[in-house]
């Protein structure tokens, strides 16, 4: 069974640039994930979507940040523009349903700005 | 307002010996807790859960044991093995209403030969 895909694994960029970064989750798993890992602190959930709708956006600053899920596969992540703050590990993970316990994640976007 | 704490950034353990990572959290209202295993430039992967209705679940090597009371959980490595050398993230939720999981700061666990 393959894994949570997400690319690309790195990125550097200026201060006020653009990012976006993709994941494709495990095949068949309706709910999908976006972590931020700030260096020294646990995964922060910004975004999960239940196929293409999404469940719980609470913690994603709308000014700049942005994701969606189309046909309730894949799903891209943008930040616009972006801040020194924002420098993070970027997680996508996935699980059967919402509610259901065990989430896969990927390997991370990790992201630099300068 | 950090809803879920690993207190010891690192922890530095002999092969072979037993391991003992800890975790707090203050919601009362969480009563499910997992533990992820973390290496260097991968995705976390799921190690071990534990509901509230019980206070000690086994897997191999790794058991998590709950003090609800306290609000404290540890995750028992025994042996210890060098492969073992990760973060640990210590996760909480609550099962109602598909809330989002909550982790904490992580601990950096190295096993030494």
């Amino acid at each position: 069974e393959a894994g949570v895909a997400q690319s690309p694994r790195y990125k550097i960029i200026e201060k006020r640039q653009s990012v976006a970064f993709w994941c494709n989750p495990i095949s068949g798993h309706a709910t999908l994930y976006w972590y931020q890992q700030i260096l020294g602190q646990g995964p922060k959930l910004l975004i999960q979507f239940q196929n293409n709708g999404v469940v719980d956006d609470s913690q994603l600053p709308k000014d700049r940040f942005s994701a969606e899920r189309l046909k309730g596969v894949d799903s891209t992540l943008k930040i616009q523009p972006a801040k020194l703050e924002d420098s993070a590990v970027y997680l996508c993970a996935s699980s059967l349903r919402s509610g259901y316990n065990e989430q896969f994640f990927g390997p991370g976007t990790r992201l630099t700005v300068l | 307002d950090q809803q879920v704490k690993q207190n010891s950034p690192s922890l530095s353990v002999q092969e072979g010996r037993i391991s003992i990572l800890n975790c707090d959290y203050t919601n009362s209202m969480f009563d499910y807790f997992l533990w992820y295993k973390k290496y260097p430039a991968e995705g976390p992967t799921f190690l071990i859960s534990i509901s509230s209705i019980k206070d000690k679940n086994e897997d191999g090597r790794f058991t998590v044991f709950l003090n609800k009371s306290a609000k404290h959980l540890s995750l028992h490595i025994v042996p210890s093995q060098p492969g073992d050398s990760a973060v640990y993230f210590c996760a909480a939720r609550r099962i109602q209403g598909a809330q989002k999981l909550v982790f904490g700061q992580g601990t950096r666990l190295t096993i030494n030969p």
